[in-house]
Order: C-alpha cells, then structure tokens, then sequence
C-alpha cells in the first residue's frame, strides 16, 4: 500500500474552510484516497473517498491533483465539532484493510 | 439502526492473563475488521473476516492473538498470556460488504495490562 504524508497538526477558526492535505507520491492506478477521521475517544468515522475526480458529500470535499500524487480535504465550514485526528489512507481496490498512519490533529477554535 | 457495540468498554487485566473482546457488528454486515490503536497512535489492521471466507490474519502480532466470527454476526478477539505492551484501545468495524464500502467503526475496548 503506498504511505501517506500528513502534518502532524493544524489549527482553523470557526466558520472558515479547513484544507488538510495529504501527499501519496508513490500511489498507484488502482489505489484509492479515503478520509476518516476520529474525534476524542471515539471509533474512527469515514468521510470520504475518491480515485481520480474530485468528490464533495455533505461532509467535505476531496480535491485530487491530476497526477494524483496529493490530495486535500475541504471542511467548507468547520466548527468546533470538526475538532479530530484527520486520516488519509490509501487503499487497494480489493483489498479490505485499511492502513492509517498518525494522521493530521485539526484543532477549530472559536 | 445500532451500529456497531464493542465490550467490555474497559478491561483492566494482570499480565499473562487471557481476555476476551466482543464485536456485534451492523446487522447484515457481512465483512468484519479488528483493529487496535496504542495510545498517541494511528490504528495498526489485525484481523479481517468476509462472509464465509477464510480470515485475513495478516496483521495479528503473535500467536497470542487470535479472533472468531460465528457466521456474520458477533466476533470475539482472544489476547492470551496478555503483556504489557498489549495495552490498547481494541477498535472493531464492519462494513455492508467489505471491498471499497465504508467501515463502521464501534466504541473501542481499552485494555490496560498492569
């Protein structure tokens, strides 16, 4: 599975666009990019998922680079409840275990 | 719907003891996953079950570990001669069919391994 490459923490004020990126320079054809992300002592929640076009669900918005080396995850709108460790993982189609790294720590605050 | 229930919630065990973690997963939720998550760290796989596929155990670290699934309901993860470094939060998910579907994730049991 190709590794992701995330900072380790980033700060956002409430009500602006949170942009968490993720670099996956050794990503392949086949391999997608899915978000989760888990808020303070909860299981992690899944967020969204993409391999080449950009996607946008009532969560966020994935924006893929056309070389598919990077991608960034948009919180249109955060609020204080979008406090999580952000993850983006890379995945094989076909295969069914997720590989999570350290993740991004997104602090919203007021 | 209930989504998916881990227990016990927290288990605190002496070292070399075996314990026992269950999973109920979502209802008709064939593909079934175990993690465990130390602590300041991102989840290590351990144990994946699909329908009546054998297991993925791939990611179980020792012998010690072992899981079950009884047809694609519950699942429990075994932890035997327990030690120190196996204190975790143990996270269970299921999804509608494994593949690319999206993994339910339940509360997590945290072990602590005195």
């Amino acid at each position: 599975d190709a590794k992701t490459t995330q900072p380790t923490s980033m700060d956002c004020a409430e009500g602006r666009a949170a942009n968490l990126p993720c670099n996956h320079s050794t990503i392949s054809g086949n391999e997608y990019v899915y978000w989760y992300r888990q808020i303070h002592s909860q299981g992690p929640q899944y967020i969204i998922h993409g391999l080449k076009n950009n996607e946008t669900n009532e969560m966020a918005s994935l924006i893929i680079t056309e070389d598919r080396k990077s991608s960034t995850l948009i919180l249109p709108h955060a609020t204080l409840r979008d406090t999580a460790v952000y993850y983006c993982i890379v995945r094989v189609y076909n295969t069914d275990k997720l590989i999570f790294g350290t993740g991004t720590r997104l602090q919203v605050f007021p | 719907g209930a989504g998916v229930s881990q227990s016990p919630s927290n288990k605190v065990t002496e070292k070399g003891k075996d314990v026992e973690l269950r999973c109920d997963p979502i209802s008709g939720h064939t593909a079934l996953y175990w993690y465990r998550q130390r602590l300041g760290q991102g989840l290590e796989f351990l144990i994946y079950f699909q329908g009546n596929s054998a297991p993925d155990k791939s990611g179980l670290p020792s012998d010690r570990f072992s899981a079950e699934r009884t047809g694609e309901s519950v699942s429990t993860l075994t932890i035997q001669r327990t030690q120190q470094e196996d204190s975790a939060v143990y996270l269970c998910a299921s999804s509608l069919d494994g593949g690319l579907g999206e993994q339910y994730f339940g509360p997590g049991t945290r072990l602590t391994v005195t």
